[in-house]
């Protein structure tokens, strides 16, 4: 089945310490996104991948950052992190960002805590 | 500015009965709109949608209804199962600064009681 995967499910780092999550999908969707969903609230945009254009979001902080080395493949890079990430980071695809009725494609996500 | 809403955290509802949540959303930009359903420990599922050219889209127990004048949509679920108890996220769909951006509201649980 074509899917979004997310690895790894569950992450535990240090405050401060480097960490990358990684999303691979085999939808071979131009788009691929990241967003940030804490506790009841709603998912939050980080950045997104048109291909290899790279589109960040006003407000995402510059300790997070994405790589995308080919069309299967996204990471996030979270360069220091605070007790404040600690969060669920979700990696979705798109077919196209261009016009309407495309509907994104979620991975489950991977639960990042920070000690 | 919080661009969709879903004002009800929480709908509990009888097996067999109509499940009905509410999302409103204040951007006339927005042209497409979609139902997600999570599950714990799973990320959102995509389950229905519909542009802003229509009012209803069905798809076996789900229906949703746009009401562009009122910046409202809704779900019905008829007849609610108890495999329908999950969170339930609405999200927009328009351009926004220039990219073609999916806004989320902050999600209803629905629980189905047998």
């Amino acid at each position: 089945d074509a899917m979004v995967i997310q690895n790894p499910r569950y992450q535990v780092t240090q405050f401060g310490k480097p960490v990358t999550l990684s999303c691979s999908q085999t939808l071979n969707h131009n788009v691929m996104y990241w967003y940030q969903q804490k506790s009841s609230q709603a998912p939050k945009l980080l950045f997104h991948y048109y291909d290899k254009d790279f589109n960040n979001e006003a407000d995402t902080p510059d300790n997070f950052q994405s790589r995308r080395p080919n069309t299967s493949f996204c990471f996030l890079d979270i360069r220091s992190p605070g007790l404040g990430d600690a969060a669920m980071y979700l990696c979705a695809t798109s077919r196209d960002k261009t016009g309407t009725n495309q509907p994104q494609h979620f991975g489950d996500g991977t639960r990042l805590s920070i000690l | 500015d919080q661009q969709v809403k879903q004002n009800s955290p929480s709908l509990s509802v009888q097996e067999g009965r109509i499940s009905i949540l509410n999302c409103d959303y204040t951007n006339s930009m927005f042209d497409y709109f979609l139902w997600y359903k999570k599950y714990p420990a799973e990320g959102p599922t995509f389950l229905i949608s519909i542009s802003s050219i229509k009012d209803k889209n069905e798809d076996g127990r789900f229906t949703v209804f746009l009401n562009k004048s009122a910046k409202h949509l809704s779900l019905h679920i008829v007849p609610s199962q108890p495999g329908d108890s999950a969170v339930y996220f609405c999200a927009a769909s328009g351009l926004l600064q220039g990219a073609q951006k999916l806004v989320f509201g902050q999600g209803t649980r629905l629980t189905i009681n047998p």
